[in-house]
């Protein structure tokens, strides 16, 4: 019964390099979010996969992040060329089909991005 | 757009204490409205829930209550622990597979 997990925990990375982070969703769970976490700020929304479209990216910042999950399972948040101000923390989570309709998100432990 | 307001922290109580962390929020339509909680050193996991007005949220000695009049959800707890130190969300949705809107948090340290 593992829950959401996200690889890796932490990631150091300088200015203008490109990163990937990873989510492991619960299985079964075929939502999945992406949420970013400034200091002191709640978590703010990126985007939405409902198998392995993305149902919803308004929250993407800009065309430097994007996210793929080609299978309907594991995601990957891209940030290209990235910039200080992308230092936050990244959460993932998943949820459960009923109906038709996503239940109660399941939040993972997150990636804690640094830009040097 | 949606939005969600809490108080600001942090907020110290000493153990046993009432506590009550103020949440108003702004939305078009019937939102859920959550409060989640996030302890040190873990991820962010659900405390509670309501899905329409009137309806009580509850857990782990956690109450809050959906008061579409006021447009608000306060939390609150009769004797709060030490252990109940963390940082708490309230947050709204407005449809069953839409994003989640959260407010900026409010920190509870609990003093024995």
């Amino acid at each position: 019964g593992a829950g959401v997990s996200q690889s890796p925990s932490n990631k150091v990375t300088e200015k203008g390099k490109d990163v990937e982070l990873r989510c492991d969703p619960i299985s079964g769970h075929t939502a999945l979010y992406w949420y970013r976490q400034s200091l002191g700020q709640g978590p703010e929304f990126l985007i939405y996969f409902q198998g392995t479209g993305a149902a919803d990216d308004s929250g993407l910042p800009n065309d430097r992040f994007f996210a793929v999950r080609p299978e309907g399972s594991v995601s990957t948040l891209k940030i290209q060329r990235t910039e200080r101000g992308d230092s936050a923390v990244y959460l993932c989570a998943s949820s459960l089909e009923l109906a038709g309709v996503a239940d109660t998100q399941y939040f993972g432990p997150g990636t804690r991005l640094t830009v040097l | 757009g949606d939005s969600v307001t809490q108080m600001e922290g942090p907020v110290t109580l000493s153990e046993e204490a009432f506590l009550t962390i103020n949440c108003t929020y702004t939305a078009t339509g019937y939102p859920s409205l959550f409060w989640y909680v996030q302890y040190p050193g873990e991820g962010l996991q659900l405390l509670l829930k309501a899905t329409k007005a009137d309806d009580k949220g509850s857990n782990k000695g956690f109450e809050a209550t959906y008061r579409k009049e006021t447009t608000s959800f306060h939390l609150e707890k009769g004797s709060v622990q030490v252990s109940d130190s963390a940082v708490y969300f309230c947050a709204l949705r407005r449809g069953r597979d839409d994003k989640i809107i959260f407010g900026k948090g409010t920190r509870l340290h609990i003093l024995p």
